[in-house]
């Protein structure tokens, strides 16, 4: 089955910095990758997905990469915000949909 | 428009009580999912529905927890008896389609059995 590896676990930037979470995945059929943001006592929210025939999806200060010969996704945050911190959620769909542990991004005021 | 709706949000009981745990998902979805969320495992899928009929409960822990959907805009997880390690937080998911489709989560059900 597919197995779903991201890292960091945890991220701290400054406001106005750039974020980025990195994502692995072991099934060459996936092929949607959605990302997920859960705030705290909320339950995860979709944020922004890619599909494997395109290569990069952007919307306002969030981006996401994907390349599918090395299998691996990234989510890019820039000009980030208080707002931003949250934990964020991977995932890859083939069959199942498979998510990564999470990163709890923190932006510092 | 409405999202997924589960009740309650919070729940604390006592180990060896019966817990139920409900879901409206969002209507026009015909797939419904179940997940377990803790620190330790992250995100678990423990079963889910296609059109009413559920179709993989593989991950479902133990024959102490059992899911039904009676029909498309209602669903229960039952754990019955309930056990301290069953403590978490318990998502329902729903989604139009399940492959390359996105699913939309409630806020949870935060469960503690003490």
């Amino acid at each position: 089955g597919e197995n779903v590896e991201q890292h960091p676990s945890t991220l701290s930037v400054q406001e106005g910095d750039s974020a980025v979470i990195k994502c692995t995945y072991s099934d060459s059929a996936s092929n949607y990758f959605p990302w997920y943001k859960q705030e705290l006592g909320k339950g995860p929210q979709l944020i922004i997905d890619i599909r494997s025939n395109v290569g990069e999806k952007k919307d306002q200060r969030i981006a996401v990469t994907l390349n599918k010969t090395a299998k691996h996704f990234s989510l890019h945050i820039t000009e980030t915000q208080p707002e931003d911190s949250a934990v964020y959620f991977c995932a890859a769909s083939a069959d199942d949909m498979r998510f990564g542990a999470g990163t709890r991004l923190t932006v510092k005021p | 428009d409405a999202g997924v709706i589960q009740s309650p949000r919070h729940e604390v009981t006592e180990m060896g009580q019966e817990v139920t745990l409900r879901c409206k998902p969002i209507s026009g979805h015909d797939y419904l999912f179940w997940y377990r969320q803790t620190m330790m495992r992250g995100l678990e899928l423990l079963i889910y529905f296609n059109n009413n009929v559920p179709i993989d409960d593989s991950g479902m822990p133990e024959d102490r927890f059992s899911a039904k959907m009676p029909n498309a805009s209602f669903s229960t997880l039952k754990i019955q008896p309930s056990e301290p390690r069953d403590s978490a937080v318990y998502f329902c998911a729903s989604s139009l389609g399940r492959r390359n489709q996105p699913q939309h989560f409630g806020d949870g059900t935060r469960l503690s059995i003490l």
